[in-house]
């Protein structure tokens, strides 16, 4: 089955550290870009990073730059995202999204996980 | 960056109405826009892609238009199961991907 499936998240206080991972099955890993995209609670969709498929480019949000790092393992076919100095404002669900490659372009995300929350507690 | 402003926010509709939703680009994206459906607890789903070109496996009612920085998703005979929140993204800044506010679709 195409997937992906996040885990994680959790509780943290502030100024902690949390490392989500998300786990791709059903497709070519290494061909995909892949991104990190959060909700906070009853807000929209933020992307946060992402990372193409042989790790050559790498790119956050303004936000967490300094503090976030994205990784990919493609022999395990595996996503990371290394949160560190968290604030209230990381709050929310994060999911891991695949790039729709269109003529080598992205076109969307075509493939989302089911997100994993992240609380940090002030 | 380029802000995406997506109106109305809210809408209410009934069953077998036909619907639209606009996404305004801050500048000019081609047609670098994509919408997005998402139900409460679930992640998003890719619905429309390149601004009109529907998403395998997505019902023909949904259909989108629009280039430059005014774009529209419609969808024509609401069915019970499209009542659902909408988000148009631009993917022309690459990698600055940005979503609009959301636009949530209730039932009258």
């Amino acid at each position: 089955e195409v997937q992906l499936v996040e885990s994680g998240g959790g509780l943290v206080k502030s100024g902690g550290s949390l490392r989500l991972s998300c786990a791709a099955s059903g497709f070519t890993f290494s061909s995909y870009g892949i991104h990190w995209v959060r909700q906070a609670p009853g807000k929209g969709l933020e992307w946060v990073a992402s990372i193409s498929g042989s790790s050559s480019y790498i790119f956050y949000t303004d936000s967490v730059k300094g503090r976030f790092t994205i990784s990919r393992d493609n022999a395990k076919n595996s996503l990371f995202l290394q949160m560190n100095s968290l604030r209230a404002e990381d709050t929310a669900v994060y999911y891991c999204a695949r790039d729709n490659l269109i003529q080598g372009a992205t076109a969307g995300f075509d493939l989302w996980g089911q997100g994993t929350l992240v609380t940090v507690s002030s | 960056d380029i802000q995406m402003t997506q109106s109305p926010s809210s809408l209410s509709a009934s069953v077998g109405d036909r619907v639209t939703i606009t996404c305004r680009a801050s500048q000019a994206i081609i047609n670098s826009l994509n919408w997005y459906q998402q139900k409460p607890g679930k992640a998003p789903q890719l619905l429309i892609f390149a601004a009109s070109r529907l998403q395998t496996g997505v019902p023909s009612r949904f259909s989108g238009s629009g280039s430059g920085t005014d774009f529209a998703l419609t969808i024509r005979s609401l069915q019970p199961e499209d009542f659902a929140t909408y988000y148009c993204q631009q993917t022309y800044s690459t990698p600055l991907y940005t979503f609009g506010q959301g636009t949530k679709l209730e039932i009258k």
